[in-house]
């Protein structure tokens, strides 16, 4: 089935450092893929659509300066939270969806990103 | 997109069946239900997918009532392992709309 890996599975910065994100379909080509931000016993919740060639879509109150968002292939998506604050500290995670539709989206295992 | 009610949560004992009910009054002609479960600190896993009637797989079972408007997930024997956050979705799956998720459902098994 599809998968999508992404790195790293958990990172620590310190404040107003960067840290990229990286989302890849490994063995289908995904066109869109869509990040989402999960803060603990919440619901995931849609971050921006991620194009593959064209700049992303955001979401209304997600700051596109802060959450760049590059998608130069079809197999990779990158998420880059740029001057990181506590307040960034989550769980983000990326989806596309595969070739066969009867099989809903396909999610990353999700980034732990802890901002201190 | 339809917007789904759900339980917040549930409890159940080990080795008996399990139903959470979505509701979906709103849903489109073209929209599947979907379910996904979600283990703390990892990404949802897809679990079943259907659009009318009855559908089973390895894991679950998904029953959808004529009226499409509510759809019930069914695990069988649950286990400790089946210790999660259960989302139900609907969307047209032809197209390439994001998901966005309601709250779920957290189950909680028990020994």
């Amino acid at each position: 089935g599809a998968v999508v890996s992404q790195h790293p599975s958990r990172v620590i910065c310190k404040s107003g450092t960067s840290v990229k994100i990286e989302c890849r379909s490994l063995d289908f080509q995904a066109t869109t893929m869509f990040w989402y931000r999960q803060f603990p016993k919440q619901s995931l919740m849609l971050m921006a659509t991620s194009n593959e060639g064209s700049k992303a879509t955001y979401e209304q109150g997600v700051e596109k300066d802060k959450f760049l968002i590059n998608h130069a292939s079809l197999t990779l998506s990158t998420l880059t939270v740029t001057s990181a604050h506590p307040e960034d500290s989550s769980f983000y995670i990326c989806s596309a969806r595969g070739g066969d539709t009867s099989r809903g989206y396909t999610f990353g295992s999700g980034t732990r990103l802890t901002v201190v | 997109l339809a917007k789904t009610t759900q339980p917040i949560s549930m409890d159940s004992y080990e080795g008996q069946e399990v139903n959470i009910t979505c509701s979906h009054n709103n849903i489109a002609t073209n929209d599947y239900i979907t379910w996904y479960q979600q283990f703390p600190s990892q990404g949802p896993r897809f679990i079943i997918q259907g659009y009318k009637t009855k559908v089973t797989n390895e894991v679950a079972s998904l029953f959808i009532p004529a009226d499409r408007k509510s759809s019930t997930l069914s695990l069988p024997r649950v286990s400790l392992s089946d210790t999660a956050v259960y989302y139900c979705l609907v969307g047209d799956p032809s197209g390439n709309t994001p998901l966005v998720f309601g709250k779920g459902t957290r189950l909680s098994v028990i020994a």
